[in-house]
């Protein structure tokens, strides 16, 4: 089955500094990922939409400036965590729907980001 | 996307059926059910999707009522290594539609 690649899988930093976490589609191409948050014993929250070529849209009260989503390629989009706080310390995933005629078709999930900052 | 209700936990013996069931009573015609599950600390696996007939497939089967406002996910041989928490999710499945994730059902199978 397809297979979605999350790097790094775990990062430690300090409180101030950036973080950037990548998200590739291994044999398949995405035109849109996203980009999920998940805290400790809660569900996946939907962080933003990342778009191929344009524009990442965000969920409501997710700050763009913050979390800056690239889309560069049909098979890599990054998160980078800007000026990373304690707060933003959590659990991040990506995803991405396999592409391909019918309208049957999975969304696939990285293995996720354990972000610790202290 | 339709919401969906499931019970928050379940016990399941190992070796026995599991079934974890889900409503969606508001699913409108082109929206798929998926199911996927979370093992702790990685991110979501999909499991199994359907429309309107029950499907199956090496992980487990998924039964959807005739008006499609419920379904049951069958894991029909439980193990330990099942626990999980289970989601159970309705989609359009159109390309820019991501899954929107309730609480799921935490299944603990038990040796």
């Amino acid at each position: 089955g397809a297979v979605v690649s999350q790097h790094p899988s775990w990062v430690i930093c300090k409180s101030g500094t950036s973080v950037k976490i990548e998200c590739r589609s291994l044999d398949f191409q995405a035109t849109t990922m996203f980009w999920y948050r998940q805290f400790p014993k809660q569900s996946l929250m939907l962080m933003a939409t990342s778009n191929e070529g344009s524009k990442a849209t965000y969920e409501q009260g997710v700050e763009k400036d913050k979390f800056l989503i690239n889309h560069a390629s049909l098979t890599l989009s990054t998160l980078t965590v800007t000026s990373a706080h304690p707060e933003d310390s959590s659990f991040y995933i990506c995803s991405a729907r396999e592409t391909g005629q019918g309208r049957s078709r999975k969304l696939f999930f990285g293995s996720g980001t354990q972000l610790s900052v202290l | 996307d339709a919401k969906t209700t499931q019970p928050p936990s379940m016990d399941c013996a190992e070796g026995r059926a599991a079934n974890l069931p889900c409503n969606h009573s508001t699913i409108s015609g082109n929206e798929y059910v998926y199911w996927y599950r979370q093992i702790h600390s990685q991110g979501p696996q999909y499991i199994i999707h359907g429309l309107k007939n029950n499907e199956t497939n090496e992980m487990a089967s998924l039964i959807i009522t005739e008006d499609r406002k419920s379904s049951t996910l069958i894991l029909p041989h439980a193990t330990l290594r099942d626990t999980a928490v289970y989601y159970c999710i309705a989609n359009s499945n159109s390309g820019n539609t991501p899954l929107v994730f309730g609480k799921g059902t935490r299944l603990s199978v038990i040796a």
